[in-house]
C-alpha cells in the first residue's frame, strides 16, 4: 500500500464548477502538506502549503487538512480553463528516518472546459 | 531572475550510454533534489543533498549517480545500469531539508533512451 493515495482521474469539469481534489495518507508522521500544480511538460509549482488541521484559503483555492482522518483536500472555486493541469499532493515528515523528504501522490489530471 | 535551470529540455540517448543531466540554482539554497516522474506515478525521489559534498540515496537510486561539488550545481548521471531510464526528470531545491521549507522545481528534462 502506498503511503499517499491520490485518485489520478482524469477529472473533467465545465468552467465555473467547484473542483474537489483529495489525498489520503497512512503515516501519522506527516505534518506538512502541500499542493502542487503542474502544467504539461513543466515543473510543478507550489500552490498551497499548510501544517495544521483546518482550512487555508488563497483566492479561489482552499486547502483542507483533517489529520484525524488522514485526509487532505484542495478545492478550486469558479474553475477556469487555465486551471487545467495535473495537481499533486505532497507530504513531509517532521520526525523519523525519512525526516525532511517529500512524498507525493500520483497526481490528478484536471481539465476545465469552456 | 532567481530560479532553477535544467538542461537540456529534451535528451535522446542510445541504450548502454551514460548521460548527465544538468541542474543549476541561483537561489542560494542548501538542499537540492532529483526526482523522476512517470505517467500515473507522481514524483519519486532519486537522490538528495543537504549540503555541498554530501548526498543521500532516495527511494529509487539504483542506476543513478550524483555529485555536489558546488552549492549551485547538482548534476545527475543516468548510467547504463538503469533498467528503464526513459522518464521526465525534475530537479528541485529548498532553503533546508528539515522543517517547513518549500521545494522549488526546475522545468525538467525529458530523457528518451532507445
Amino acid at each position: 500500500q502506498k503511503e499517499v493515495e491520490q485518485d489520478p482521474g482524469p477529472l473533467s469539469v465545465p468552467e465555473g464548477a467547484i473542483v474537489s481534489l483529495n489525498c489520503t495518507y497512512s503515516n501519522s508522521a506527516f505534518q506538512y502538506f502541500m499542493w502542487y500544480r503542474q502544467y504539461s511538460r513543466k515543473g510543478p509549482e507550489l500552490l498551497m502549503y499548510t501544517y495544521s488541521s483546518g482550512n487555508k484559503e488563497d483566492g479561489r483555492f482552499t486547502a483542507q487538512v483533517d489529520k484525524s482522518s488522514k485526509y487532505i483536500s484542495l478545492f478550486i472555486r469558479d474553475s477556469q480553463p487555465s486551471d487545467s493541469a495535473t495537481y499533486l499532493c505532497a507530504m513531509k515528515r517532521w520526525r523519523g528516518t525519512s525526516y525532511g523528504k517529500l512524498t507525493f501522490g500520483q497526481g490528478t489530471i484536471l481539465t476545465v472546459h469552456p | 531572475d532567481g530560479g532553477i535551470t535544467q538542461s537540456p529540455k529534451y535528451l535522446f540517448r542510445k541504450e548502454g550510454q551514460n548521460v548527465t543531466l544538468s541542474c543549476e540554482q541561483n537561489l542560494n539554497h542548501d538542499a537540492m533534489y532529483w526526482y523522476r516522474q512517470d505517467p500515473g506515478q507522481g514524483l519519486r525521489l532519486i537522490y538528495y543533498s543537504q549540503i555541498v559534498n554530501d548526498f543521500q540515496k532516495g527511494d529509487i537510486a539504483e542506476g543513478y549517480s550524483v555529485s555536489r561539488e558546488k552549492k549551485e550545481s547538482f548534476p545527475l548521471t543516468v548510467t547504463s545500469a538503469q533498467k528503464n531510464p526513459t522518464a521526465f526528470y525534475l530537479c528541485a531545491s529548498s532553503t533546508g531539508d528539515r522543517g517547513p521549507y518549500e521545494q522549488y522545481f526546475g522545468p525538467g528534462t525529458r530523457l528518451t533512451v532507445t
